[in-house]
């Protein structure tokens, strides 16, 4: 079946820094999703991708999807303690929507 | 608008025990998906419903089901309770307007499920 991993699966960063996780599907999607999980809270949404190649921008936010929609990545600039959380990758394949297992981002003030 | 109502939000049950837990989508919404998260497992996929129709199936046992309603309100239900069903149970909903996966989902705030 489908599967998706994320890398890597924790993430510490010093405020400030950039860093990017990345998502990686075993089979070609039609999107990508995007979701955030607070500490305690749940998966929001942040964002969906869907062309081949596609490059969306939220704040210091920005997500791509590879050519061959296979794989996708986040990169946040300028992390805030605000980004502390998990971030999930979720691939669309068929009707299927496959999470990944999620990068926890832990911030060091 | 109303978000994804899951109800009760936490519930302690004792191994061999049944529990329902309810999840009403946002109005509108007629996909309802649940998922399972554990801090080791991440979120597994348990079953998506569609107009009153199971969609999708995740791999877990036959002990796992739901049902979903004409207004799409959504139940799950698991029986004989084990210790490894301990979790929080999310559902999650989406407009799914002629494409199947093709929307974000909206997630509740989920039911923390404990067994003991």
């Amino acid at each position: 079946g489908q599967q998706v991993m994320q890398i890597p699966q924790y993430q510490h960063v010093q405020e400030g820094e950039d860093f990017t996780t990345y998502c990686n599907s075993s089979t070609t999607l039609s999107n990508i999703q995007w979701y955030k999980q607070r500490p305690g809270g749940h998966p929001v949404f942040l964002i969906q991708l869907v062309k081949s190649g596609e490059v969306k921008k939220q704040k210091r936010l920005t997500f791509q999807f590879g050519e061959a929609k296979k794989n996708s990545s986040l990169h946040i600039t300028a992390t805030q303690t605000t980004d502390v959380g998990t971030y999930f990758c979720a691939g669309a394949a068929g009707n299927k929507l496959t999470f990944g297992g999620g990068t926890r981002v832990l911030v060091k003030p | 608008k109303a978000g994804v109502t899951q109800t009760p939000r936490y519930l302690i049950k004792t191994r061999g025990q049944q529990v329902t837990l309810s999840c009403s989508p946002i109005s509108g919404h007629r996909s309802v998906s649940w998922y399972q998260q554990t801090p080791g497992q991440g979120l597994q996929f348990l079953f998506e419903y569609f107009s009153e129709t199971q969609r999708n199936k995740g791999n877990f046992p036959g002990r796992f089901s739901g049902r979903q309603f004409s207004n799409s309100r959504s139940e799950m239900n698991v029986s004989t309770l084990e210790l490894g069903d301990s979790a929080l149970y999310l559902c999650a909903s989406s407009t799914d307007r002629g494409g199947l996966a093709n929307y974000g989902y909206t997630f509740g705030s989920g039911t923390r499920l404990t067994v003991v």
